[in-house]
């Protein structure tokens, strides 16, 4: 079945350095979306990407996927510790539903 | 106030015995879904329903069964079948029902068999 991998499972930065976090699909993606999860709450939506290479900003953090649309990438710049948490991508699949990534935790320290 | 409200946050539970978590929605979404979330696993789904009185298998059913009576409700069974329960369980619901939809989740319910 369709998977989506993402690295690294960990990232641990200090704060003011930069970030990113990986995702990889098996299939090609008609779309993807970005979720952050912060430590004891529940994802939240960042971003959805639709168009081939398309890239978006949102302040520190741009998004990107990839031309073959079967991989996208999340940069955050100079991180704050207001960016810890765990960062999700989720492709479609077609079918109804999300394939959620393993999530990438960032801790940031001070 | 929109939004999904789940309760209880936090539940125990004796092994062997089956436990329902509520999940409810006034957002006036057609769709509903139930994750299951493990330390280092990320979201896998259990079940999800995109519209009243039907729902699917998502990755990981076993031990788990649903119901859809009704558009604002989608109730999660944890049965005595389901081996490893205790986990984090987060439900969330799309205006459609499409993959392309966003997904809005509720605070979730940290099950714990003891």
């Amino acid at each position: 079945g369709q998977q989506v991998m993402q690295i690294p499972q960990y990232q641990h930065v200090q704060e003011g350095e930069d970030f990113t976090t990986y995702c990889n699909s098996s299939t090609t993606l008609s779309n993807i979306q970005w979720y952050k999860q912060r430590p004891g709450g529940h994802p939240v939506f960042l971003i959805q990407l639709v168009k081939s290479g398309e890239v978006k900003k949102q302040k520190r953090l741009t998004f990107q996927f990839g031309e073959a649309k079967k991989n996208s990438s999340l940069h955050i710049t100079a991180t704050q510790t207001t960016d810890v948490g765990t960062y999700f991508c989720a492709g479609d699949n077609q079918g109804g539903k999300l394939i959620f990534g393993q999530g990438t935790e960032l801790s940031v320290k001070p | 106030d929109g939004g999904i409200t789940q309760s209880p946050k936090y539940l125990f539970r004796k092994e062997g015995q089956n436990v329902t978590l509520s999940c409810e929605q006034n957002l006036n979404h057609d769709a509903m879904y139930w994750y299951r979330q493990d330390p280092g696993q990320g979201l896998r789904l259990i079940y999800y329903s995109q519209i009243v009185n039907d729902f699917q298998k998502g990755d990981i059913a076993e031990g788990y069964s649903v119901s859809r009576e009704k558009k604002e409700s989608f109730p999660l069974t944890v049965t005595s079948a389901q081996k490893n329960p205790t986990a984090f369980y987060l439900c969330a619901s799309s205006i459609w029902g499409t993959g392309g939809d966003t997904q809005y989740f509720g605070p979730g319910t940290r099950l714990t068999v003891l």
